[in-house]
């Protein structure tokens, strides 16, 4: 399995703020993954994010609302730029762990962001 | 969009066997079936996976049928602190983009 924690655990902000959202591993891994929970819903990829590469985002989810960081293999930031209430969402990082012949995806606690 | 179809709800007591059923009729031969759960706006805990042989560990059981296209996962004697959302999920082995795509899963009620 993997230990991952996230900063901060939860946080209010007002409209047109920018938040930065940290995601910490207990060990090396290749490929970490952002995604979003809208309330009521169910959970939406939003970016894959290498160590020295650009992240990759899906369909719906550009860089400049939500630019990443991948410094190195334990750690990642996503932010969340310019927020409007309809960000405020359950903000989760995972990270793939590779297990003889599978991987694994393991997800961190969360963030959950509410918008004013 | 997502591979699979469960039940939007059930519900079994406490102490009693949970069987949560997935259909996936449109899975492929290197695909497997991963199940995870998230306990109230928690992050998604991994359950087990499997490819076409049943597995187990200290959490549940999977039973995949012959012609792979539903599986069952099982929780031999379910507790008050499983109720959650359960998500089937089938997903490559070598999916270059190692999506894991989410439905709306199944939320899991566990009586007294």
């Amino acid at each position: 399995s993997a230990v991952i924690s996230q900063k901060p655990s939860r946080d209010i902000c007002q409209r047109g703020t920018s938040l930065t959202i940290q995601c910490q591993v207990d060990s090396q891994v290749t490929m970490m993954f952002w995604y979003r929970q809208q309330p009521g819903q169910s959970l939406t990829l939003i970016a894959t994010a290498n160590q020295g590469s650009e992240a990759t985002y899906e369909s719906g989810f550009v860089i400049d609302k939500f630019p990443i960081s991948r410094p190195n293999l334990t750690f990642s930031t996503l932010t969340v730029s310019n927020m409007s209430p309809e960000d405020s969402s359950i903000y989760l990082c995972s990270v793939e762990r590779s297990s003889g012949k599978t991987d694994t995806q393991y997800f961190g606690p969360g963030t959950r962001l509410t918008v004013l | 969009d997502a591979k699979t179809t469960q039940p939007p709800s059930m519900d079994c007591a406490e102490g009693r066997a949970a069987n949560l059923p997935c259909n996936h009729s449109t899975i492929s031969g290197n695909e497997y079936v991963y199940w995870y759960r998230q306990i109230h706006s928690q992050g998604p805990q991994y359950i087990i996976h499997g490819l076409k042989n049943n597995e187990t560990n200290e959490m549940a059981s999977l039973i995949i049928t012959e012609d792979r296209k539903s599986s069952t996962l099982i929780l031999p004697h379910a507790t008050l602190r499983d109720t959650a959302v359960y998500y089937c999920i089938v997903r490559g082995r070598m999916d270059s983009s190692y999506k894991l795509i989410f439905g709306s899963g199944t939320r899991l009620l566990v009586r007294p």
